[in-house]
């Protein structure tokens, strides 16, 4: 799976907009790009997925660079149960066999939100 | 449906000794995965069942883990000879997939392993 590179860590403030920035400069044609988050003493949960256009669904919001080689995860108005570790991977739909099937997780970025 | 259930929640042991670990993935939900997280750093992919089929093991599981997933239903990660490396919280997580890479994953509370 392609590498991608996030920050270690961001802070917000509750009820404003956060942008979650990731780097996947070796994004291949037929990646998706992925976002899991991962909530204290919990397993990691999805958030939003997409290919090439952008997507919104009920949690976030999922901006793709034209060139695909950046994107960001846009929380729209972060609450404290939103301070969590953002993980941004790339699934290539056409690893081959089987492989597709795993998440390849970096070490993510620590989102703190300050009330 | 209550989503992926996993037993026990926490786990300690002595070095040597053997565990196993049972994972209760979401009903019909044909892939099951385990993944291994140690402090601070992101989940890693352990192995992987398609049905009852183990497709994909990583090179992270060596010849002290064994995987099962009979009836294609729950699994059980066994870990003999436990070692203090193996200390770690063990994720499972499952989906319902027909192929491609765009399946969802369901991840369950994890089981945390303290090897003394």
């Amino acid at each position: 799976d392609a590498k991608t590179t996030q920050p270690n860590s961001m802070e917000s403030n509750e009820e404003e907009p956060v942008h979650l920035p990731c780097n996947h400069s070796t994004i291949s044609g037929t990646d998706y790009i992925h976002w899991y988050r991962q909530l204290p003493s919990q397993g990691p949960e999805y958030v939003i997925h997409g290919l090439t256009s952008n997507v919104n669904n009920r949690m976030a919001s999922l901006a793709i660079a034209e060139d695909r080689k950046s994107s960001t995860l846009i929380l729209h108005r972060a609450t404290l149960r939103d301070a969590a570790v953002y993980y941004c991977i790339l699934r290539d739909v056409y690893a081959g066999g089987t492989s597709y099937g795993k998440l390849t997780f970096g070490q993510g970025t620590i989102l703190t939100v300050h009330p | 449906d209550t989503g992926v259930s996993q037993n026990p929640r926490h786990k300690i042991t002595k070095r040597g000794q053997n565990v196993t670990f049972r994972c209760d993935p979401i009903s019909e939900h044909n892939r099951l995965y385990w993944y291994r997280q140690t402090l601070g750093q992101g989940p890693e992919f352990l192995t992987y069942f398609q049905n009852e089929a183990q497709l994909e093991k990583s090179r992270l599981l060596s010849d002290r883990f064994s995987a099962e997933r009979p009836k294609g239903s729950f699994s059980t990660l066994e870990i003999q000879r436990t070692e203090q490396g193996d200390s770690a919280m063990y994720l499972c997580a499952s989906s319902l997939s027909s192929g491609g890479a765009t399946d969802t994953q369901y991840f369950g509370p994890g089981t945390r392993l303290t090897v003394l």
